[in-house]
């Protein structure tokens, strides 16, 4: 595609229910990364894919949070049993390659826990 | 542990200003520094990358410095325009391999006025 895509582009829930957000890097980039920005709070890191495999998982900040990427293309971050703290803005990146360091940022998925 | 500040937080100039933006960062062991620009609804654009080997790179009417012995990075816009309107956001990389975690300053929100 043209540009890294994100669904949905909004998601109220409520809390205690799990939800997948859903990144379409650009085609032909092997590294995808997941963020989260809360209200007045600078990006967190979340998650580094690369391929499939995810060699940094650093930003993680609970084994309620997960995410998976499969075929080197898609990848969806799963929140269970949400929380009200989890409401943020969830922005997906995608490089290149591994090496390269440009990110190309999509839209975000705006999270409403309830 | 890195920090990253932005200042100042907010800045509302008159069309046609040159005006600076500044990044600052508590460990100056970093690989690369960002600057990036976020549009509401739009995502992150990224706008320049300079490796730590690097004083400045330039693109248009921006031009980004680097001294990594004082912490400092600065984003130059020249002859801004309302267009230009956004949230400046700098990020760190610390280091290289996997390894990819970014830490982010809060931004600079700029208004630019026609």
């Amino acid at each position: 595609g043209a540009g890294v895509s994100q669904s949905p582009s909004n998601k109220v829930t409520e809390k205690g229910k799990d939800v997948e957000l859903r990144c379409d890097p650009i085609s032909g980039h092997t590294a995808l990364y997941w963020y989260r920005q809360s209200l007045g709070q600078g990006l967190e890191f979340l998650i580094y894919f690369q391929g499939n495999s995810a060699p940094d998982k650093s930003g993680l900040p609970s084994d309620r949070f997960s995410a998976e990427r499969t075929g080197g293309s898609v990848s969806t971050l799963t929140i269970q049993r949400t929380q009200q703290e989890d409401s943020a803005v969830y922005l997906c990146a995608s490089t290149q390659s591994g090496g390269a360091d440009t990110q190309y940022f999509g839209p975000g998925t705006r999270l409403t826990v309830l | 542990k890195q920090e990253v500040t932005q200042i100042p937080a907010a800045l509302s100039v008159p069309e046609g200003e040159n005006l600076v933006l500044n990044c600052s960062f508590t460990d100056s062991a970093i690989y690369n520094l960002q600057w990036f620009r976020q549009d509401p609804g739009k995502g992150l654009t990224s706008l320049l990358l300079i490796q730590s080997s690097q004083r400045e790179q330039t693109s248009g009417r921006l031009n980004a410095s680097l001294d990594k012995s004082s912490g400092r990075s600065t984003l130059y816009i020249a002859a801004s325009q309302p267009g230009d309107s956004a949230t400046y956001l700098c990020a760190v990389r610390r280091r290289a391999g996997n390894n990819r975690k970014l830490i982010w300053g809060l931004g600079t929100s700029l208004a630019v006025n026609p």
